[in-house]
Order: structure tokens, then C-alpha cells, then sequence
């Protein structure tokens, strides 16, 4: 069965230190993989997408990386800010399929 | 631009009762997918479409219908709902392409109660 697992499921870490949050997955093919950023109360907004050929991606402040032969991702923070409480996504893509990771949870504290 | 927007944002429903999930998108997408988020999963893909016209099953899709109005507007019905169907649903888009491929837009949400 194809799975997203990704860990930990929550995280607390006070404002201004960085972060790593983990995927694993056994999607099969790959063709995609995807971390969202979901606020409490909305829906996900995209933060990267990577193919098979890309092994980094930033965007601002996060960076996604990816490893196709291991099967791993992660997605760094750094120099967190409060704004970044909200759950994190990770989402595998085939051809013919997207498989939703259940997030992990951070909270940015004071 | 307001991107994708869903209505209503809340709805409590009675068992049996029917009701009809609004989404639409104003950025001339092509492809739009109705999900929905339970707690402890992922989100799983009810619905989509990949051109007006059309419209395909997804992972979940039994006690619902679609319809895509027009190129702006999906919406999903729940012809007798069931307490099972408590969830919040998500609205997506994305533009043309592979509908799997490439960053999909998502409103909202639904947040749905059926008692």
C-alpha cells in the first residue's frame, strides 16, 4: 500500500531556532513530491513541489529537500516566527495519484 | 482575485438530510478536485475533474455526486447524509496539465457535522 508517514507529529520550538520535519514514503512510481503549509481553520497552501531530478527546493525561509533513492524528504525551517504554527504536509504524487501525509504540528513559542 | 472560495463554511446536518457543497475558482483553471480531511488521515481525493464536462472518481467517493457547472464551479452533493460524512472538504484547482502534476490551489474549506 503506498504511504506517507511523516514525524514527529507535533513540535514545539521557541521563536528564532530552526526545524527539520520528516517524510517517508513507499509511493510508487514517484513523480512528485509536495510540502504544504495548512493554517488552523484553512486549507493548504503549497510551499514546494520537487520532481525526481530536483534534490533541494527553498522557498523564503523553508527548504525542502529530497532523497528518491532512499525514499526520504524533509522540509527545514529556519529562524522560526510565530506565523509559522500550522501544520505541515507532505503529499507524494504518481501519474494518477496524490497520497496526503497526516502532517505534523508545530507550534512557535515566545 | 479571490482564488478558490467554497460555501458554506459550516454546516451541521441531520442524518438522511441532503445538501450541496458550492467551490469556485476564478483563475481559469482547468482541473478541480473535491477532498476531505478527518482527523489522524490524510486528505483523500472524493471527486475531481479534469475539464468542464468531466468528471472522475476518486480514492472515496461513495455517497457523493458532482457536478462542474461551468470551467469556474464544482460542487458536490451529499444526497443522504451520514454521521460518517462529518469531515471538512476541500475545494482545489489547478491550472492545465497532468491533473496530478504541478501546485494545486486549495479554498478553505467546508466544515461539515452530521449528527
Amino acid at each position: 500500500k503506498n504511504q506517507v508517514e511523516q514525524s514527529p507529529q507535533s513540535l514545539i520550538i521557541l521563536e528564532g531556532k530552526n526545524c527539520t520535519l520528516q517524510c517517508n514514503y513507499t509511493v510508487s512510481p514517484f513523480s512528485n513530491l509536495r510540502w504544504y503549509k495548512q493554517d488552523t481553520g484553512r486549507g493548504p497552501v503549497s510551499l514546494t513541489i520537487m520532481t525526481f531530478s530536483e534534490n533541494t527546493k527553498s522557498n523564503g525561509r523553508y527548504t525542502a529537500t529530497l532523497d528518491a533513492d532512499t525514499k526520504q524528504s524533509s522540509l527545514h525551517i529556519t529562524a522560526s516566527q510565530l506565523s509559522d504554527s500550522a501544520s505541515y504536509i507532505c503529499v507524494v504524487g504518481t501519474a494518477s495519484k496524490l497520497t496526503f501525509g497526516t502532517g505534523t504540528r508545530l507550534q512557535v513559542t515566545l | 482575485n479571490a482564488g478558490v472560495t467554497q460555501t458554506p463554511k459550516f454546516q451541521v446536518l441531520k442524518t438522511g438530510q441532503s445538501m450541496t457543497l458550492q467551490c469556485a475558482q476564478d483563475m481559469n483553471h482547468n482541473s478541480m478536485y473535491w477532498y476531505r480531511q478527518d482527523p489522524g488521515m490524510g486528505l483523500r481525493l472524493i471527486y475531481y475533474s479534469a475539464s468542464e464536462g468531466t468528471t472522475d472518481k476518486g480514492e472515496v467517493p461513495n455517497g457523493y455526486n458532482v457536478s462542474r457547472l461551468n470551467k469556474r464551479e464544482f460542487s458536490l452533493r451529499l444526497e443522504s447524509a451520514a454521521p460518517s460524512q462529518t469531515s471538512v472538504y476541500f475545494c482545489a484547482s489547478r491550472d492545465q496539465g497532468a491533473p496530478y502534476m504541478g501546485e494545486q490551489f486549495f479554498g478553505p474549506g467546508t466544515r461539515l457535522t452530521v449528527l
